[in-house]
Parts: C-alpha cells; sequence; structure tokens
C-alpha cells in the first residue's frame, strides 16, 4: 500500500493568493482528517469526513478555508484568499475506524505564504 | 493549558543508551492512548496505542507504559540507535476527539 499521499510537498504563494492541498487517502479507510501543524501550536485538527461527509469542521480557523471530499478516493484542502499566518504544515490522514485505529498521516504539505 | 502534557521538552542521549519520555494527561473520559514517532519532514508514525485495560505494549524497541489511575504513559527506549531521533508524540483520545503533546524532541549522537 502506498499509504496516504499528499500533494504538493511544498508550496510557496504569496498573500491572497488561492491555495489547493490534496490528498488521496488509503483505501478502505473511512475516515479522513486534516491537521496543521506549527512550533508554536503542535499538531490542530481542522475537518474530519466520515464516508465523505464532514463531520466536525469545528478547528477551521476561519471561512478562508474549506475542505471538500468528492469521493473515497480525494479529499481537497483550499485556502481562499492565504495569509501569511497560514504557513504551516498541513498533513492529511486517514483511519478504518474513528476511535480505536491508529491514524496513518502522509507526509504534509510545506505552506509557505509570503 | 494542554490537556496532555510531555516531559522533557527534548533530549539529547548517546547511541545504544535507554531513554524514558512521559506523558501525564487530565482529559477525560478516557479511550485510548497512542504514541507516534514523527522524523523530521515526515510525518507522524503509529508505535502503539493502549486502551484503559492495558498497562504495557510493546513496538521492537519502544514499550510504552499506562497507569489510567494517574493518568500518566510513558515510553522508553531500548538500545537506542541514531534513527530513533525524532519527535515522540503523546496523543489521548476521549470523547470521540484526539488530544495531542507538544512532543518530545529526542537527538540521538554517535
Amino acid at each position: 500500500d502506498a499509504g496516504v499521499i499528499q500533494s504538493p510537498r511544498h508550496e510557496v504563494t504569496e498573500m491572497g493568493q488561492e491555495v489547493t492541498l490534496r490528498c488521496k487517502p488509503i483505501s478502505g479507510h473511512d475516515y479522513l482528517f486534516w491537521y496543521r501543524q506549527t512550533m508554536m501550536r503542535g499538531l490542530e485538527l481542522l475537518i474530519y469526513f466520515n464516508n465523505n461527509v464532514p463531520i466536525d469542521d469545528s478547528g477551521m480557523p476561519e471561512d478562508r478555508f474549506s475542505a471538500k471530499m468528492p469521493n473515497a478516493s480525494f479529499s481537497t484542502l483550499k485556502i481562499q484568499p492565504s495569509e501569511p499566518r497560514d504557513s504551516a504544515v498541513y498533513f492529511c490522514a486517514s483511519s478504518s475506524d474513528g476511535r480505536d485505529s491508529p491514524l496513518h498521516f502522509g507526509n504534509g504539505t510545506r505552506l509557505t505564504v509570503t | 493549558k494542554n490537556q496532555v502534557e510531555q516531559s522533557p521538552q527534548s533530549l539529547i542521549i548517546l547511541e545504544g543508551k535507554n531513554c524514558t519520555l512521559q506523558c501525564n494527561y487530565t482529559v477525560s473520559p478516557f479511550s485510548n492512548l497512542r504514541w507516534y514517532k514523527q522524523d523530521t519532514g515526515r510525518g507522524p508514525v503509529s508505535l502503539t496505542i493502549m486502551t484503559f485495560s492495558e498497562n504495557t505494549k510493546s513496538n521492537g524497541r519502544y514499550t510504552a507504559t499506562l497507569d489510567a489511575d494517574t493518568k500518566q504513559s510513558s515510553l522508553h527506549i531500548t538500545a537506542s540507535q541514531l534513527s530513533d531521533s525524532a519527535s515522540y508524540i503523546c496523543v489521548v483520545s476521549a470523547s470521540g476527539k484526539l488530544q495531542f503533546g507538544a512532543g518530545t524532541q529526542v537527538v540521538v549522537t554517535p
């Protein structure tokens, strides 16, 4: 299994631009999570999906952030417009259940907004 | 205040030596406790998951312990190797949510 695949690995953009991060979860995993990691705040849950349906988006910072999961094998996290404070590493993770199974993380997208 | 506290924040150990990382938590009701290893530039990788009824679990040279009464866990690394250099993150599951610790940065030197 290829694991969770994220793209791009690095993204540098200017303030105000739209950014789209992509994720392909492990096949058969019903749960997909988006996390953000910074030195100051560590890992923070942004949103998670169960069977392609958003369940909890309370961690999404503001309306500039949106996430979709159009099918079981693909999800996007979009930031529009981007701001310098959005600079962080964004991780996608999937799991077979939302309770006792481990999370399988991708290798993240390092976003830099200048 | 973070409900999952890890100590130390960082440590340096010589290759071949053992070390122990600590995790104290206050979240409840408790479902399970997880330890993850995160190499630089990579996503976290699961080492162990322990439920309330388990007090020890091993994964190779990594051994995790759990005391649910005192709400403490430890991760012991035996005979450390250079590849053990990473951040180790304690994660507690409670009420369907995961609470992450800030991690302990471990550096293994030759």
